[in-house]
């Protein structure tokens, strides 16, 4: 199985900061990684995929890169509503694994 | 609207069986993959299982491989998990989710609420 390493597993920030996640994974999956959004009590929200691309509806301050093993998730101008938990996720292999994720709480 | 939305959890004790449900209106189920996640209590997302539109593809974590089976009906538009051999460390609230692509899984694009299976004497 493919492993995803995020980090830092949790960060402190305040309203209007740039924050950036990073992914890390354990071979080479190409562009084959999504970012997800999970609120406290709420069902995960999809974010980005193949990398980079916006999902429709997600605000632009939203960011993605990276190819390979090496990804990030930027939010420039964090908002009220960013405060979150963030995960990423590989699918070059079928047997999908997500990574640990990162907790995104007010400063 | 699309709507997922997953039924069937509950309390079962170490070794038993459960058929979690999942009940899809909004779009067109039969052209769509579908996948089941799960998250432990305070834990990461953990895929589970995939089944591509028409069955032909499917596959399942090492986790609950032989234990697990995932299944579709896209004339009910419903997504099933069949669950045996229930262990402790299978308590976790269920998500169906949906994927657009075709064959092997890709993107979870719409997930239900979750349902919650404990497992425990």
């Amino acid at each position: 199985d493919i492993q995803m390493t995020q980090s830092p597993s949790s960060l402190s920030a305040s309203v209007g900061d740039r924050v950036t996640i990073t992914c890390q994974a354990s071979q080479d999956i190409r562009n084959y990684l999504n970012w997800y959004q999970q609120q406290p009590g709420k069902a995960p929200k999809l974010l980005i995929y193949d990398a980079s691309t916006l999902e429709t509806g997600v605000p632009s301050r939203f960011s993605g890169s990276g190819s390979g093993t090496d990804f990030t998730l930027t939010i420039s101008n964090l908002q009220p509503e960013d405060f979150a938990t963030y995960y990423c996720q590989q699918f070059d292999n079928p047997l999908l694994t997500f990574g640990g994720g990162t907790k995104v709480d007010i400063k | 609207e699309v709507q997922l939305v997953e039924s069937g959890g509950g309390l079962v004790k170490p070794g038993g069986s459960l058929r979690l449900s999942c009940a899809v209106s909004g779009f067109t189920f039969s052209s769509y993959s579908m996948n089941w996640v799960r998250q432990a209590p305070g834990k990461a997302l953990e895929w589970v299982s995939s089944i591509s539109s028409t069955d032909d593809y499917i596959y399942y974590a090492d986790s609950v491989r032989g234990r697990f089976t995932i299944s579709r009906d896209n004339a009910k538009n419903a997504l099933y998990l069949q669950m045996n051999s229930l262990r402790a460390d299978d308590t976790a609230v269920y998500y169906c989710a949906r994927d657009p692509g075709n064959w092997d899984p890709q993107r979870l694009d719409c997930w239900g609420q979750g349902t919650l299976v404990t497992v425990s004497s």
